[in-house]
């Protein structure tokens, strides 16, 4: 069956780094897009870009173009997300979720999801 | 604030139906773009309920639809249970964003 796994939690400091990383079983890693999508403690869900398992390109929202990075390892079928320059306000829940491709252009949903990595950001 | 703008909370009892709205603009449902539902029950990842406007997958209960008309798009849960109180989101494409964008998420209270 399908699995998204991801690493534990996170403490890290403001201006620090932090890596997530998502560990695939179930199909064919290449074949789909790994999307990834934040939640701060009671807020909203925020989608931040995505990785194409198969090409490595990226797409990232503008709001982090300058401090995301998404990159991913075939050989482990894991994809990971760096968020660098850490501010308090990115405490939140990371989440990386399988995208299904059902037509043209932008039809995608996101039908497989990881179980969620806190990152908490803190002096 | 939400590019999709969702009720924050809604409510009903046991066996009636609800809908939670979804509006959005010219850049994104108003576009023609797809607009998917999302389920976030306390403390989990989100679910896939609708996609594709009114598709649902397999597993999901008949009693949610998915609906979209114009720069708005509705789901609607027929048959209330106490297990379907949770968030839902609803997502889709922005074309000024050049990026997906979710709604703020509503509270459905099953009372």
């Amino acid at each position: 069956q399908v699995q998204l796994v991801q690493s534990g939690a996170e403490v890290k400091k403001p201006g620090a780094s932090v890596k997530v990383s998502c560990k695939t079983s179930g199909y064919t890693f290449t074949g789909y897009f790994i999307h990834w999508v934040r939640q701060a403690p009671g807020q909203g869900l925020e989608w931040m870009g995505w990785v194409n398992p198969n090409s490595g390109d990226t797409i990232y929202a503008q709001k982090f173009q300058d401090c995301i990075t998404m990159t991913r390892d075939t050989a482990i079928r894991t994809a990971y997300m760096e968020l660098s320059r850490l501010r308090s306000d990115d405490t939140a829940v990371y989440y990386c979720a399988r995208a299904y491709y059902y037509g043209s252009g932008t039809k995608y949903f996101l039908d497989y999801w990881g179980q969620g990595t806190l990152v908490t950001v803190s002096s | 604030q939400s590019v999709l703008t969702q009720p924050p909370s809604v409510s009903g009892a046991p066996g009636q139906r609800v809908t939670i709205s979804c509006t959005g603009s010219s850049s994104n449902i108003g576009a023609g773009y797809d607009v998917h539902w999302y389920q976030q029950l306390p403390g989990t990842a989100p679910k896939l309920l609708i996609y594709g406007n009114n598709n649902r997958p397999s597993g999901v209960p008949d009693r949610f639809s998915g609906s979209k008309s114009g720069t708005s798009a509705s789901l609607a849960i027929t048959g209330l249970q106490a297990e379907d109180e949770a968030d839902y989101y609803c997502q889709s494409y922005d074309n000024s964003l050049s990026g997906w964008v979710f709604g703020g998420g509503t509270k459905l209270t099953v009372l």
